[in-house]
């Protein structure tokens, strides 16, 4: 597709459970970037990844929240031990690269709820 | 650290009309980028405008327009002849060197007919 991919769209889980949640970029984007939007919170920055370059991880709130990008294209971000704290909508940017003018294209997002 | 501000929380135009949607920002860069992104219900965020910060001419894409003081550090979109497709969400957010983008809190953009 064209666009910044997010799948799924709404998770439901239970309180303790782990959670994987997909973005797929557009194709020759080489920077990568995850942010979690709640209503207590705002926008948050999450992770960034930058081609081979090690991420940012600067955003990530704890120590159950992970991300990896596997050759460069697909990222996964991972919940593990889920809280109702984590109940937010995750999106997904990428970018041409990680330069300062280049806009970021957002995907639809991940709706999470936890139980 | 940066902080972006934005202090109206929504904002009410009629159709045709303008309205203008204020941020600022705190930082100790002199060069970075800013952004107005749009969000409407459908979850996805748009990108309205950028704005050089080494650049004193103002951006505008097509209704949509900046009015960027640096000194100031003030960022302002005035979105004219008001459509109702303009209503959602507008935020506006700054770019660190890092590229990560910190965004303010958001104005939600009212359209009446």
């Amino acid at each position: 597709g064209a666009g910044v991919s997010q799948s799924p769209s709404n998770k439901v889980t239970e309180k303790g459970k782990d959670v994987e949640l997909r973005c797929d970029p557009i194709s020759g984007h080489t920077a990568l970037y995850w942010y979690r939007q709640s209503l207590g919170q705002g926008l948050e920055f999450l992770i960034y990844f930058q081609g081979n370059s090690a991420p940012d991880k600067s955003g990530l709130p704890s120590d159950r929240f992970s991300a990896e990008r596997t050759g460069g294209s697909v990222s996964t971000l991972t919940i593990q031990r889920t809280q109702q704290e984590d109940s937010a909508v995750y999106l997904c940017a990428s970018s041409l690269v990680a330069g300062k003018g280049q806009p970021q294209h957002f995907g639809d997002g991940t709706r999470l709820s936890i139980l | 650290a940066q902080t972006v501000t934005q202090s109206q929380p929504e904002m009410s135009v009629q159709e045709a009309e303008t309205v203008t949607l204020s941020c600022t920002y705190d930082t100790s860069e002199s060069d970075y980028y800013l952004f107005w992104y749009k969000q409407p219900p459908s979850r996805q965020m748009i990108l309205v405008i950028r704005q050089e910060a080494y650049k004193q001419q103002n951006a505008t894409e097509n209704r949509f327009s900046v009015n960027f003081q640096k000194a100031a550090k003030s960022f302002s979109l005035k979105i004219s002849d008001s459509q109702l497709g303009d209503a959602a969400m507008y935020f506006c957010a700054y770019r660190s060197a890092g590229g990560k983008l910190q965004f303010g809190a958001g104005t939600q953009v009212v359209v009446t007919p």
